[in-house]
């Protein structure tokens, strides 16, 4: 697939269970943090985002909880499946430039029957 | 499927040539990013354009350029390329200025 990286770290779940990724921003003035799924051949795909004022951002299946103390950002996908295997970013921005987007490294995800 | 196009799918080339590469955003989004995505850097912004104009401009190199024309589609003209550019360029839009939510499959470089 299309990896970023040789070193991705790499989550194995099983398909059923609960998966937490982790991400660590860097910028404490990030007004904006967002979750996006790369599955191989594909572009980036929008899950979920929170702001800054929140802790915690609920979607379908998915969960993101924001630490600012520790700058810790995480997604917890429910009942893991097959087709949630893929690579996983986190990104930080401010509200002054939308698209001015900073990627965490990405996490690979891989779902076993 | 997104709704952003992006062609070629594949590029090859050689060092010293200039390519363009070419975005058509989802239908009704007034914004386009750009993005690049190597081994080494990950995914880093390059430019956004939203209506035509000039938004924000990340780490892009001065041999690229880019612009978003009437009909809102956008290209991305790289320029003297090197070895270095070999990437994943990606582009992306949504339907004002905000977060880039709908990306494209993107264009595989390969410079020879």
């Amino acid at each position: 697939g299309e990896s970023v990286g040789l070193h991705l770290p790499t989550l194995s779940v099983q398909e059923g269970d609960n998966s937490i990724i982790n991400c660590a921003y860097s910028n404490s003035a990030s007004d904006y943090f967002i979750w996006y799924k790369q599955e191989s051949g594909k572009g980036p795909q929008f899950i979920i985002d929170i702001r800054s004022n929140m802790d915690k951002r609920q979607g379908q299946r998915v969960t993101v909880l924001l630490n600012k103390t520790v700058k810790h950002l995480s997604l917890q996908i429910a009942a893991t499946q097959p087709g949630d295997s893929a690579v996983y970013f986190c990104a930080e921005g401010k509200g002054d430039s939308w698209g001015k987007l900073q990627f965490g490294a990405g996490t690979q995800v891989v779902v076993t029957p | 499927d997104s709704g952003v196009t992006q062609t070629p799918k594949h590029l090859i080339t050689a060092t010293g040539q200039r390519v363009t590469l070419r975005c058509s955003p989802r239908s009704g989004d007034l914004s386009v990013y750009w993005y690049q995505q190597s081994l080494d850097q990950g995914l880093q912004f390059l430019i956004q354009y939203y209506n035509g104009e000039e938004r924000a401009k990340g780490n892009i190199l001065e041999r690229f350029s880019a612009q978003q024309f009437p009909d809102l589609h956008s290209e991305l003209n790289l320029s003297s390329l090197e070895l270095g550019d070999s990437a994943l360029y990606f582009c992306a839009s949504s339907q004002r200025g905000g977060q880039p939510q709908h990306f494209g499959d993107g264009t595989r470089l390969s410079i020879l």
